[in-house]
């Protein structure tokens, strides 16, 4: 299976802020990689797909670039509601696997 | 609009099975893919597998087979997640989740599964 690593797994940050995740792969995924958030209450969605493809309804704000085994999330001006945990997924080869989450939290 | 609202928190015993359900509303129930993810606490998010309800195709992660069967009833758009042999280590929250073009782009509110005698 392919190892997903995600840097942070947490980060203090303030309102306004930009902000980076990082997701290395075990192996090149190809582009293959999505972005999810999840709200305190459970609640999951997808933000990114195919690693830089804002996903319908998602804030500009959100953005992603990558290739090969590196990939990252970037959030351009924290807002209140992005205080979360975020997971980056590989779909490349099966099965799909998922980092171990990034918990961004008000500094 | 699309949801996937799942069945209740369980409470179950050790050696005995449970079986959760995921009704999906607001779209083609046989047109898409239904995946099942796995949240223990702390361990992040793992894929367990999905079901095509169109004809009842699945795909297991290999550490999910024999301990989850996938299920759909096309009649009531909802599809099923049963598990086995339960013991502590499937205690989690069970999520389901449609996709799309690679993409897990809607997904239930997840189910508290809790193992303990």
């Amino acid at each position: 299976d392919i190892q997903m690593t995600q840097t942070p797994s947490s980060m203090p940050a303030s309102l306004g802020e930009r902000v980076t995740i990082s997701c290395r792969a075990s192996q090149g995924i190809s582009n293959y990689l999505n972005w999810y958030q999840q709200k305190p209450d459970g609640t999951i969605k997808p933000l990114i797909y195919y690693t830089s493809n804002l996903q319908s309804g998602v804030p500009s704000r959100f953005s992603g670039s990558g290739s090969g085994t590196d990939y990252s999330l970037t959030i351009s001006s924290l807002e209140p509601e992005d205080f979360a945990m975020y997971y980056c997924q590989q779909y490349d080869s099966s099965p799909p696997t998922f980092g171990a989450g990034t918990k961004l939290e008000l500094k | 609009q699309v949801q996937l609202q799942q069945s209740g928190a369980e409470l179950v015993k050790p050696g005995s099975s449970v079986k959760i359900s995921c009704k999906a509303s607001g779209y083609t129930f046989t047109s898409y893919d239904m995946h099942w993810i796995k949240q223990q606490p702390g361990n992040g998010l793992e894929w367990i597998g999905w079901i095509y309800p169109g004809n009842g195709n699945t795909k297991y992660n290999q550490k999910f087979n024999g301990k989850a069967t996938l299920t759909a009833d096309k009649s009531s758009s909802t599809a099923y997640m049963q598990l086995s042999s339960l013991t502590s280590e499937d205690s989690a929250v069970y999520f389901c989740a449609r996709y799309e073009f690679g993409v897990l782009d809607y997904w239930g509110q997840g189910v508290m599964v809790t193992v303990s005698s």
